[in-house]
């Protein structure tokens, strides 16, 4: 299976951007990429996915590099609330692996007032 | 249908002790997953149900761990003879799921899951 790597953590003061960067150098041309997020004490939550193109959604930007081995999450104006750790995921949806998530370590990132 | 909800939020138990852990998912979803989670690392995958048909296992589901969804519905992740290394928060989660192009989004949707201690 192939494998994402991420920083253990990143700081971003409040209101700034804050670029997660994920490596995914193994993965396959059916391999989504997934991002969940997860606050302490609660289960993880779906963030955003992609395949090849750059998506937005109302709660970040995903930019996915032109060769797909590498993506960044990004979140525009970092808040207290988005202090969580957020994992990126690779999922083929046409392989019965698929079916779960496999998680790594995350990034855990600290938001500074 | 508030999401996926799980019981006990937190359950103590001493080493040697079964215990069962429930799981409500969201009420249209046809999978079911259970995961493991330790402290500071990310989630492990245990097992996974379509409707009530338990589809994959994960080596760490040791001969102790028994999971059942009966009718589809709910869940129950029982432990027997609890051991220290046991202690963990155990995630439920669920998804409408699908295969192939149907599938490609496939979110998964969590519990807050229930926190075991094994004294």
């Amino acid at each position: 299976d192939a494998k994402t790597t991420q920083p253990n953590s990143m700081e971003s003061n409040e209101e700034e951007p804050v670029h997660l960067p994920c490596n995914h150098s193994t993965i396959s041309g059916t391999d989504y990429i997934h991002w969940y997020l997860q606050l302490p004490s609660q289960g993880p939550e779906y963030v955003i996915h992609g395949l090849t193109s750059n998506v937005n959604n109302r709660m970040a930007s995903l930019a996915i590099a032109e060769d797909r081995k590498s993506s960044t999450l990004i979140l525009h104006r970092a808040t207290l609330r988005d202090a969580a750790v957020y994992y990126c995921i690779l999922r083929d949806p046409f392989k019965a692996a698929g079916n779960k998530l496999t998680f790594g370590g995350g990034t855990r990132v600290l938001v500074k007032p | 249908d508030t999401g996926v909800s799980q019981n006990p939020r937190h359950k103590i138990t001493k080493r040697g002790q079964n215990v069962t852990f429930r799981c409500d998912p969201i009420s249209e979803h046809n999978r079911l997953y259970w995961y493991r989670q330790t402290l500071g690392q990310g989630p492990e995958f245990l097992t996974y149900f379509q409707n009530e048909a338990q589809l994959e296992k994960s080596r760490l589901l040791s001969d102790r761990f028994s999971a059942e969804r009966p009718k589809g519905s709910f869940s129950t992740l029982e432990i027997q003879r609890t051991e220290q290394g046991d202690s963990a928060m155990y995630l439920c989660a669920s998804s409408s799921g699908t295969t192939g192009l149907g599938g490609t989004k496939n979110i998964q949707y969590f519990g807050a899951g229930t926190r075991l201690s094994v004294l």
